[in-house]
């Protein structure tokens, strides 16, 4: 059982946009700064989101991260095809003294 | 340009050990923790163990109790994570990955990924 939860799928069309949560507690959510990473199938995961909002160079300005409280969202706005992937959440859990992932989140694009 | 290139798959029986290697390239060896991830087939991302290449200083997942070893070898930049007394839930892909800045970072480089398969 994750840590960190998340919506196991969440779906669009193309050009609309998709939210995806991820709640945690006051030892790692709370406390710490939170990550995203896209997987595709058979691929290793890619850094999208860092230190709750930044994206890493190359990551298109369509995905945005924030947080509030437990809570963190990325959102993927204008959405594409290419973006149908799975999405994990991750942060630093102080009491755990590691990192907690989310179970992830399947984006469809119908 | 960074790069972590893990070893190849492996194939191992209930109760044996396995030896997972991780070169590095493409910046300092030791300004960053490699972290160790694993994923379960069909299933989310779990994270092993983390290890300190400047000192060799380790820690792992309580969950594994003391199966897993990391260790580093600094002339070639490479990690390696052993895990010993293999059971069929150890079965997935186990990835390296490099925090990006201090420990408790976000991974920014990752390896390609290494299968261990647990059969009889």
């Amino acid at each position: 059982q994750s840590l960190l939860t998340q919506p196991p799928s969440a779906s669009g069309t193309p050009g609309q946009s998709v939210t995806i949560s991820c709640s945690g507690t006051a030892s790692n959510i709370g406390n710490s700064l939170v990550n995203w990473y896209q997987q595709f199938p058979g691929t290793a995961p890619k850094l999208l989101i860092f230190n709750d909002l930044q994206r890493p160079s190359g990551v298109p300005d369509r995905f945005s991260g924030s947080k509030s409280g437990t809570s963190a969202s990325l959102v993927i706005r204008d959405l594409q095809i290419e973006d149908e992937a799975d999405y994990y959440c991750a942060a630093w859990d102080d009491s755990l003294r590691r990192p907690v992932f989310g179970g992830g989140t399947t984006v469809s694009v119908l | 340009q960074v790069q972590l290139v893990q070893s190849g798959a492996e194939l191992k029986k209930p109760g044996a050990s396995v030896k997972v290697s991780c070169k590095t390239s493409g910046y300092d060896f030791t300004a960053n923790y490699i972290h160790w991830v694993r994923q379960a087939p069909g299933q989310g991302l779990e994270w092993v163990a983390m290890i300190n290449p400047a000192t060799g200083g380790t820690y792992s997942a309580q969950s594994l109790q003391g199966r897993v070893t990391l260790t580093r070898d600094s002339p070639t930049t490479t990690l390696y994570m052993e895990l010993s007394s293999l059971r069929s839930d150890d079965a997935a892909v186990y990835y390296c990955a490099r925090a990006s800045n201090v420990a408790t970072s976000g991974f920014d480089f990752w390896g390609q990924g290494t299968l261990v398969a647990v059969s009889s």
